[in-house]
């Protein structure tokens, strides 16, 4: 069964940088996913597209300071120079033969 | 622009129907797939259902096969969502949102959302 976990929560201070980690299920080790940001009250926004090599496309304006990389299953979402702007939840996301999987998000507060 | 706008969102007694629609602009909207994700008050991203660029081809989840269904018109740019015989726990923001190309089914394009509330 293909799964997306989160932690449920993370926290770091302004201007430092945070990593975010999406953890997918047995056997799907391969699979690529893409990262999204809903912040408060507003509708989600794409982030980007991570593969399984790392490699990443981002998505229109988002700035540099976000990145992503892999390692197994792991699949990570790095935010640097953290601000309060970042303040959202992320979810990661993957798809399989007719379905489309959401982790279940992580609630960053930056402190 | 390039921009997604449902609408038919409202109050809805338990048991009742509702039509959500889609609205589509600045892009061909037939050459890409579709969804609908639906986000319960206070909680997470919910996958609902699928539909391929030409229509041919429509995915649900299993918590809402046999009571949704959805479908598109080309020719209107616009995507829809039937939602029949409504439950309490089908209360939700309902956000459209679009397919980058047909081989990779994540999201690359999120609409604002429309709320539907189903209570007596």
């Amino acid at each position: 069964q293909l799964v997306l976990t989160q932690s449920p929560s993370a926290s770091a201070s302004l201007g430092a940088s945070v990593k975010l980690t999406c953890t997918l299920s047995s056997g799907h080790s391969n699979y690529a996913i893409a990262w999204h940001q809903q912040q408060p009250e507003k509708a989600p926004r794409y982030l980007m597209k991570l593969n399984s090599d790392g490699s990443h496309t981002k998505g229109d304006g988002i700035p540099d300071r976000f990145s992503g990389s892999s390692s197994g299953a792991e699949r990570y979402l790095t935010i640097s120079s953290l601000q309060s702007e970042d303040e959202a939840d992320y979810y990661c996301q993957t798809w399989g033969t007719g379905i489309r999987v959401f982790g279940g998000g992580t609630k960053l507060t930056v402190l | 622009e390039v921009q997604l706008l449902e609408s038919g969102g409202g109050l809805v007694q338990p048991g009742g129907s509702l039509r959500l629609s889609c609205a589509a602009s600045g892009f061909t909207f037939s050459s890409y797939a579709m969804s609908w994700v639906r986000q319960a008050p206070g909680k997470g991203l919910e996958w609902v259902s699928g539909i391929s660029g030409s229509g041919g081809s429509t995915h649900y989840a299993d918590s809402v096969k046999g009571r949704f269904t959805i479908s598109r018109d080309n020719s209107k740019n616009t995507l829809y969502l039937q939602i029949n015989n409504l439950r309490a726990e089908d209360t939700a923001v309902y956000y459209c949102a679009k397919d980058p190309d047909p081989s990779n089914w994540y999201f690359d394009l999120w609409g604002r959302g429309t709320l539907v509330t189903v209570s007596s």
